[in-house]
């Protein structure tokens, strides 16, 4: 049951160049959505976050789009820096439920 | 800044055996998670906790696991008798207010539970 799906399991992106992660879900009930990062042997920190009654939002060099009627949102990174290179995790919520619902992840390079 | 604390770092266990994993929350938080990563999947709910009860649960989360706020500061969750499947990376997380839509979920480092 993957209500919540990243395709890419994998970016190399060169410094300064955006990153461009994606992320599909299926289920219609989802109003939120988060990104989260990850580093090894680290919890996941929270990143960026997006209402579904908005379809963009920037925070510095992060700016995660929404695409309700495809089911998609992705986050930009630009520009990138070596520091990014983690796993990003796309996070999707109910409304009426605290669990977040975690997509695979897409693991960032950033190569100078 | 504060943190949500998560010990031990590592648990190893033989099958059938009874763990306890331990979670400090942020102070002046009051809704709490638990999460599992088994290697190579996403991170997936198990359970959330509000004023001394289980408030929601997912299908993994059966009778062989339990959460507990013994004191005002740790967050357990024990698992009754391990089994191989158990294998994998628990994460803590807690919030100040009820609903991802309105207060950021924080996460702890994680424990690995490795099951033999």
């Amino acid at each position: 049951d993957q209500q919540v799906k990243q395709n890419s399991p994998s970016l190399s992106v060169q410094e300064g160049r955006i990153s461009i992660l994606n992320c599909d879900y299926t289920n219609s009930m989802f109003d939120y959505f988060l990104w989260y990062k990850k580093y090894p042997a680290e919890g996941p920190t929270f990143l960026i976050s997006i209402s579904s009654i908005k379809d963009k939002n920037e925070d510095g060099r992060f700016t995660v789009f929404l695409n309700k009627s495809a089911k998609h949102l992705s986050l930009h990174i630009v520009p990138s820096q070596p520091g990014d290179s983690a796993v990003y995790f796309c996070a999707a919520s109910e409304d009426n439920t605290d669990k977040l619902i975690f997509g695979t992840g897409t693991r960032l390079q950033v190569f100078p | 800044e504060p943190e949500v604390t998560q010990t031990p770092s590592h648990q190893v266990t033989q099958m059938g055996q009874e763990v306890i994993l331990r979670c400090v929350p942020i102070s002046n938080h009051l809704y709490f998670y638990w999460y599992r990563q088994i290697l190579g999947q996403k991170v997936e709910f198990l359970v959330s906790f509000y004023n001394n009860e289980i408030s929601e649960k997912s299908e993994i989360f059966d009778d062989q696991f339990s959460v507990e706020r013994p004191d005002g500061s740790n967050f357990t969750l024990k698992i009754r008798s391990t089994k191989l499947e158990d294998s994998a990376m628990y994460f803590c997380a807690s919030n100040r207010l009820a609903g991802a839509i309105t207060d950021t979920q924080y996460f702890g480092p994680g424990t690995r539970l490795t099951v033999l």
